[in-house]
């Protein structure tokens, strides 16, 4: 059973396009994340839901749309899609979502994102 | 503005060697994790460390969190094949409401080890 899954796994998209990202978790937790791993690897975070509500966003261009319909799905809408935009993302999900606790983060397997 | 700076960037060794990776920054984290990341997935946590000074070992692997919980290091003992992939640390942000639980990563060590 996949914990954190992401559809669809690869993506290849022309500039100005509209395009969307679906992340589910079956953990029962109560956050969920997007993150972003440009070219070098470097993972740097986007979004964070608790309980459908979004508590964290890093400066993210207004482009970019998060939406929770429920507590175990994350999606992530992307507009007028830009040649930077192309990497590879990652959604993720926590119980609690305060690492002081110890809370783990586990991730899905990414989807990757290249625009033309 | 808190940052990780992980090193080497790179490592490629022999396999029955020893290595270790860091991740230093100025700034003090509520917790640290250490990450492996394969080829076409997501990162797994290998560890998490939240008090000043914590040792945790996992097999060949230690994990240390500095005193001031400022900086963290990764060794591998022994080191085999099957220990290739991209580790990447990453520090728990302190701060309140919303920025509890937001990870800071470090830019990741890539680690290839020759059999």
């Amino acid at each position: 059973d996949t914990a954190v899954s992401q559809t669809p796994k690869y993506l290849v998209t022309q500039m100005g396009n509209d395009k969307s990202i679906k992340c589910e978790q079956n953990l029962g937790h109560d956050t969920m994340y997007w993150y972003k791993q440009d070219s070098k690897k470097f993972l740097k975070i986007m979004f964070s839901y608790n309980n459908k509500e979004l508590i964290i966003n890093e400066t993210v261009p207004n482009r970019f749309s998060p939406k929770s319909p429920d507590k175990a799905h994350l999606n992530l809408h992307i507009n007028s899609l830009e040649l930077g935009d192309s990497a590879v993302y990652f959604c993720a999900s926590s119980q609690v979502g305060r690492l002081a606790g110890g809370d783990t983060q586990y991730f899905g397997p990414g989807t990757r994102l290249t625009v033309l | 503005t808190q940052l990780l700076e992980q090193s080497p960037q790179f490592l490629s060794i022999q396999e029955g060697e020893n290595l270790t990776v860091y991740c230093n920054s100025s700034s003090v984290f509520s917790s640290l994790q250490w990450y492996r990341q394969e080829p076409g997935e997501g990162p797994v946590l290998l560890v998490t460390v939240v008090t000043g000074g914590e040792v945790k070992k996992l097999k060949r692997l230690t994990f240390q969190f500095g005193d001031a919980r400022k900086d963290s290091s990764l060794h591998i003992t022994a080191a085999q094949p099957g220990d290739t992939g991209l580790y990447l640390c990453a520090g728990g942000r302190l701060g309140y409401g919303g920025s509890q639980g937001n990870l800071i990563f470090g830019k990741g060590t890539k680690l290839s080890v020759k059999p």
